[in-house]
């Protein structure tokens, strides 16, 4: 059973830009969930798609986006993207909800320069 | 608000050494936990979980158990290798469809 794919695995992007993170999740999975990770926060929620809606969503500027297709494939985008964004993106999916229990991808290292 | 605390580490041990990671939880509702562990360069893999007061999670000789007296889920494992370092973090979700709230991370290095 393949697990959670992300990629690409690394970018590195110029103060201004915008980029696409993509997550695809184990088959069968429909929910999507998005952390951004750095050493300062750690863990902070971005949002949680399932069955192409939004369906929780952090406290994160609306410069982060996300949607869902009706593959369960996922993306994120970040725009205007500020130095304090560089961190690692995971993405998780869950087969119906999140307390059931994520499983995470390897991530994407996004660096800001 | 839901709201996760691990101690604070890092946490360094001798090989075959006893482990214990605290983790207390405050939650609006009864929560899912879970043990989450991160090694080097990879995302967070589900260790154990517990969905129900006094009940025990375990994998891989590590063991938490659930309780809601004291609003605790400490991490255990009996006798650590040196393929155990790794960062843990604790996590909560409760029940329906909340995002899962994890703590900060503890660091593990344990020396041969």
């Amino acid at each position: 059973k393949a697990g959670v794919t992300q990629t690409p695995r690394y970018l590195i992007k110029t103060r201004g830009q915008q980029v696409t993170l993509s997550c695809s999740p184990i088959s069968g999975h429909r929910s999507v969930s998005w952390y951004q990770q750095t050493p300062g926060q750690g863990l902070q929620f971005l949002f949680e798609y399932f069955s192409e809606t939004q369906r929780n969503k952090g406290n994160f500027p609306g410069r982060f986006s996300g949607r869902q297709f009706s593959n369960s494939r996922s993306e994120m985008n970040v725009s205007t993207l500020e130095l304090g964004d560089s961190a690692l993106y995971l993405c998780a999916s869950s087969s119906e909800r999140p307390s059931y229990g994520y499983t995470f991808g390897s991530g994407t290292r996004l660096t800001v320069v | 608000g839901d709201s996760v605390t691990q101690m604070e580490g890092p946490v360094t041990l001798s090989e075959e050494a006893f482990l214990t990671i605290n983790c207390t939880y405050t939650a609006t509702g009864y929560p899912s936990l879970f043990w989450y562990v991160q090694y080097p360069g990879e995302g967070l893999q589900l260790l154990l979980k517990a969905t129900k007061a006094d009940d025990k999670g375990s994998n891989k000789g590590f063991e938490a158990t659930y309780r809601k007296e004291t609003t605790s889920f400490h991490l255990e494992k009996g006798s650590v290798q040196v393929s155990d370092s790794a960062v843990y973090f604790c996590a909560l979700s409760v029940q329906g469809n909340t995002p899962l709230v994890f703590g900060k991370g503890t660091r593990l290095s344990v020396i041969a």
